[in-house]
This record gives structure tokens, sequence and C-alpha cells, in this order.
């Protein structure tokens, strides 16, 4: 069965600071990994995703996360966050139709 | 395009009514889901589809009927609505299976009373 935890329910973070968002998976095979965000009221974007080769994967926003089967993690990072990255992020594995979804992260970003 | 969209935006159903929530992509994607989202439970897999005619069940299938008789359409249909039913439903389509991206609908929230 496939899973994905999300450790931190709710992280703040200065802007300009730095930001890491935490995901550990559960899968039987070669994951597909995901990372999606969801401004309030809206619906899902596509931040990034990993299925093979580099295990640094770059994104749309300027965030990157990095895959490492050793430890079956699929972090989050940007270097230097703006107000507009408040939002809340989910960390995703399975096939493209066939998601499981963490609980999510909601990153409140203060001035 | 216009991507992935959902009707209703926003519905309020007695216990015991019906409802369907429409779905539709103009992008030609074979493979399609549908999704609840609940507060600290992220969001759940209900139904799923890979092409016209072909539907099967998701984590969370009881209280939920699909049927795939076009490309474009996914309806989901509520047959006898219960206050647990009250979440945002958000409907998703993707080209094939595997790293292809997942497309998100804006979402309907339903509030069963």
């Amino acid at each position: 069965a496939q899973s994905v935890t999300q450790p931190d329910i709710h992280i703040t973070v200065s802007e300009g600071a730095s930001l890491e968002l935490r995901c550990n998976y559960s899968y039987g095979a070669t994951p597909y990994l995901f990372w999606y965000v969801q401004s309030p009221g809206q619906g899902l974007q596509l931040l990034l995703k990993y299925f093979s080769g580099d295990t640094l994967v770059q994104g749309i926003k300027g965030f990157e996360a990095e895959f490492k089967r050793s430890q079956s993690s699929f972090n989050l990072r940007k270097p230097s966050v703006h107000w507009s990255d408040a939002a809340e992020y989910f960390c995703a594995v399975g096939a493209g139709y066939k998601l499981s979804f963490g609980a999510g992260t909601t990153v409140t970003v203060r001035a | 395009n216009a991507g992935v969209t959902q009707t209703p935006k926003f519905q309020v159903l007695k216990t015991g009514q019906s409802m369907t929530l429409q779905c539709a992509q103009d992008m030609n994607h074979e493979y399609m889901s549908w999704y609840r989202q609940d507060p600290g439970m992220g969001l759940r897999l209900i139904h799923y589809s890979v092409g016209a005619g072909i539907t099967d069940q998701g984590e969370v299938p009881n209280g939920y009927n699909v049927s795939r008789s076009t490309t474009e359409d996914f309806p989901l249909r509520l047959l006898s609505a219960a206050p647990s039913q009250t979440s945002v439903y958000f409907c998703a389509s993707s080209y094939n299976r595997g790293a292809e991206t997942q497309y998100f609908g804006p979402g309907t929230r339903l509030l069963v009373l």
C-alpha cells in the first residue's frame, strides 16, 4: 500500500528566510512523487515531480525537492520565501491518476 | 483550453437528497479521478477512470457512484447524501498513468445538513 506522511502540520517562516517541508512515503516500487500547492479557495497546482534520474528536482516558483531513497523522503525546499508562498502544500505518491496524498503542511509567511 | 471544470462551485443539500457533481476536461485526457478533501486528511481518492466506460473504486468509494460515457465528462453522483459527505470535492485528469501530471479542477464545496 502506498502512503505519505507530512510530519509538520503548520510552519511559520519569515519572508526572505529559507523553507523546508518534510515528506516521507511508503511505496512498493520505484515511486512517482509529487508536490502540489493549494492557495486558499483554489485547486491544486503542481510544483514539481520526480520519477527517475537526478534526485534533485527543480520546480516552478523557485522550489526544489530532493529524493532520498534510503530515507524514503522527498523534502521540498525554497531558499528565500516570498509572502505569496503562503499556502498549503501537499506531497503525493503513486501513479499520476491514482495518488495518495499527505495531510498537508500549511505555510504562514510573516513580514 | 478551459482545462478541468467543475460545477457547481458550492452546494447545500439536506440529508437524503441526491445530486450530481459535474466534471469536464477539454485536454483529451484518458485518466480522470475524483478526490475529497477534508481538514487534516489531505485528499483521498473516491473513484477513478482510465478511459470511457472504465471506472474503478479508490480509497473512499462508499456513498458515491460514477460513470464515464465520454472522454470529456466524469460525473460524481451522491445517491443519498449524508452529513459525513460534507467536504470539498476535486476532479482531476491526466494524459496517462505514471509520472504524468494530474490537472485539478477548482473544486466543489458541498455542505450536507
